[in-house]
């Protein structure tokens, strides 16, 4: 079955990197995704990865895949208190129609 | 629409009281998702709707719980003699469905608190 975690906290300096863990159970896993939650918002894409690929990066941030150990990172280089925020890792399973299963979400705090 | 919505955006009830809480799909999607969020916690799933497919109302805490999607668009979450412990934001998604990436579109949320 689905299971996804996530480490609950990180706090890090302005101007240093972040790196944020996401470990998921389910080796079907086709899709991987990140989210972004801002203060009293929804959730919002930041990027995703498809189960072939390792490695994914976007100007600041870059996604590493190991499948051997089902672990998914998120690096956001140069962290800027406008990252403050909570991060959610997901999956979708292999399958025409599955849902797609949340990670407890890190919350990321920037100090400046 | 452009993006989902949600209503209503906040609601204060008391115990026992019913509520219904509404999403509004972007217009084609045929996915459909309802998470709870409490305070400082995670997103939990609560049920999925898929076409028309039966609905996975997996992550339902309680029989208190329904929901339902008319015609394959507008879902109505309905939480019935509502306690405190339901206090929470309530927040929908949506996406295109099948076997692509299915990136869920997600609404501002309905916050409620129960008094």
């Amino acid at each position: 079955g689905e299971d996804v975690e996530q480490s609950l906290f990180l706090s890090v300096r302005e101007g240093d990197s972040s790196v944020i863990n996401c470990t998921y159970t389910d080796s079907s896993s086709t899709y991987l995704y990140w989210y972004k939650q801002e203060p009293g918002a929804g959730l919002q894409l930041l990027t995703y990865i498809f189960s072939n690929m390792d490695m994914k990066q976007d100007q600041r941030l870059t996604v590493l895949l190991n499948k051997k150990d089902k672990h998914l990172s998120l690096r956001i280089a140069d962290t800027q208190t406008g990252d403050s925020a909570i991060y959610f890792c997901a999956e979708k399973l292999r399958g025409g129609y599955q849902k797609v299963t949340f990670g407890t979400g890190t919350k990321l705090q920037v100090i400046p | 629409g452009a993006g989902v919505s949600q209503s209503p955006s906040n609601k204060v009830t008391e115990k026992g009281k019913d509520v219904e809480l509404r999403c509004d799909p972007i217009s084609g999607h045929t996915a459909l998702y309802w998470y709870r969020q409490s305070l400082g916690q995670g997103l939990e799933f609560l049920i999925y709707f898929q076409g028309n497919s039966a609905p996975d109302k997996s992550g339902l805490p309680s029989d208190r719980f329904s929901a339902e999607r008319t015609g394959g668009s507008v879902s109505t979450l309905t939480i019935q003699r509502t306690q405190q412990e339901d206090s929470a934001v309530y927040l929908c998604a949506s996406s295109s469905g099948g076997s692509g990436a299915n990136v869920l579109t997600f609404g501002a949320g309905s916050r409620l608190t129960v008094l």
